[in-house]
């Protein structure tokens, strides 16, 4: 596709459940980064993939979140056991190694 | 690690008003820096990359500018319009090339 697309949009999650975010990067872009913003903030650094190797993980709020890009490409950002804290838009942006990053649209999470 | 600040944290102009938004980081050993829009509920839109080794960028009625050495950006909005009403932010890059890091925006609203 022409942009960074993700899925789902939107993702209502009951506690204690598990979700799963995808991301599909623009093609042939090396680097992948999942980012974490709550309401009224900026962005904050989750995990950064560098083709299918997780180079970064110093982000992750937890051991509740988990990142995988198997083969370079599509990655997917899941969440064990949710909390209310969880509750926040994730991004995902991928670039084609050092240079421009291109976002999508992001998935509102919302933990009830 | 990197901190980014940016003032003001909201700013009202009439329409036709130059809009000076500023940006500044505490780690100068960056690889780029880039300014983002981001519309309510939406992604984040690159508008501009300034590589390190650059003192300015532009791209219509957007200049931005950079001072590595004392750690600061600006981004310039000539002219503005209603539709430039959003978020913006800034996000240095580490040398690194591995994570963006971002202010926590300035939220501008134009008046028709």
């Amino acid at each position: 596709g022409a942009g960074v697309s993700q899925s789902p949009r939107y993702k209502v999650a009951k506690r204690g459940q598990d979700v799963a975010l995808r991301c599909d990067p623009i093609s042939g872009h090396v680097s992948l980064f999942w980012y974490q913003q709550a309401l009224g903030q900026g962005p904050e650094f989750l995990t950064y993939f560098q083709n299918e190797a997780q180079l970064d993980k110093s982000g992750l709020p937890s051991d509740r979140f988990f990142a995988e890009r198997p083969e370079g490409s599509v990655s997917t950002l899941k969440i064990q056991r949710t909390q209310q804290e969880d509750s926040a838009v994730y991004l995902c942006a991928s670039s084609l190694y050092k240079g421009e990053a291109f976002f999508g649209q992001g998935t509102r999470l919302t933990v009830v | 690690k990197q901190e980014v600040t940016q003032i003001p944290a909201a700013l009202s102009v009439p329409e036709g008003e130059n809009l000076v938004l500023n940006c500044s980081f505490t780690d100068s050993a960056i690889y780029n820096l880039q300014w983002f829009r981001q519309d309510p509920g939406k992604g984040l839109t690159s508008l501009l990359l300034i590589q390190s080794s650059q003192r300015e960028q532009t791209s219509g009625r957007l200049n931005a500018s950079l001072d590595k050495s004392s750690g600061r950006s600006t981004l310039y909005i000539a002219a503005s319009q209603p539709g430039d009403s959003a978020t913006y932010l800034c996000a240095p890059e580490g040398a690194a090339g591995n994570k963006l890091t971002f202010g926590g925006g300035t939220r501008v609203l134009v008046k028709p």
